[in-house]
């Protein structure tokens, strides 16, 4: 069966470190990869995405990788913030208009 | 200056009964979609409409019935609703092309008692 799975329910680190999130699939051959924030009660924010012919994306402090020979792709926030706190979301695209989404990973970022 | 708004907010109902959610956007693209998340915070996909025309429909129940007056509008009317609808309902846009990016609502948080 298709699954898209997010390394850990919840994850916490110090202020200034990088967080490195994961997201691996199985049974998917997706053409892109996307990375959300959610924070409570609102909807996911899209912040990257990357295509399967690219190794890595970067925007300020995200980097996204992704690697189809693993089905997995990484993000990293790098000097992380108490603000960076919320769940990411990693979605996978497959066919037009048609995405699907990882568990999330609630990050918290610890003063 | 909301980009994908969603009425109303909150909704508790008891079971049995039909209720609708409304989703406007004004930012001009031409697919919406509906997802549903759950108390485990999956979000996952139940419709999309390009165009006012239905493209995806993953395994619902067919109790749950999307409408598209026009490209900007997608609604949900749910009948009959169960215990098991409780969820958060979000509605989204997105611009035309493969890739692009989904723009969220804030969700409809439905309790069904």
């Amino acid at each position: 069966s298709q699954k898209i799975e997010q390394n850990s329910e919840a994850l916490n680190i110090q202020e200034g470190k990088t967080a490195t999130l994961t997201c691996n699939y199985t049974n998917y051959s997706p053409a892109y990869l996307q990375w959300y924030r959610q924070d409570p009660g609102r909807g996911p924010v899209f912040l990257l995405l990357i295509r399967e012919n690219e190794k890595e994306k970067r925007k300020e402090r995200l980097k996204v990788t992704f690697d189809t020979t693993l089905k997995q792709s990484l993000f990293h926030i790098t000097a992380s913030q108490p603000a960076d706190s919320a769940t990411y979301l990693c979605a996978l695209q497959t066919g037009a208009n048609n995405l699907f989404f990882g568990t999330g990973t609630r990050l918290t970022v610890i003063p | 200056d909301t980009a994908v708004s969603q009425t109303p907010k909150y909704l508790v109902t008891q079971m049995g009964n039909d209720k609708s959610i409304k989703c406007e956007q004004n930012l001009g693209h031409d697919t919406m979609y509906w997802y549903k998340q759950d108390s485990k915070k999956f979000l996952k996909i139940m419709f999309s409409y390009n165009n006012k025309e239905l493209i995806i429909n993953e395994t619902v129940p067919n109790r749950f019935s999307p409408k598209s007056p026009d490209k900007a509008h997608l609604n949900l009317h749910i009948n009959s609703l169960e215990l098991g609808d409780s969820a958060v309902y979000f509605c989204a846009s997105s611009p035309p092309g493969y890739n692009s990016p989904l723009h969220f609502g804030n969700g409809t948080r439905l309790t069904v008692t």
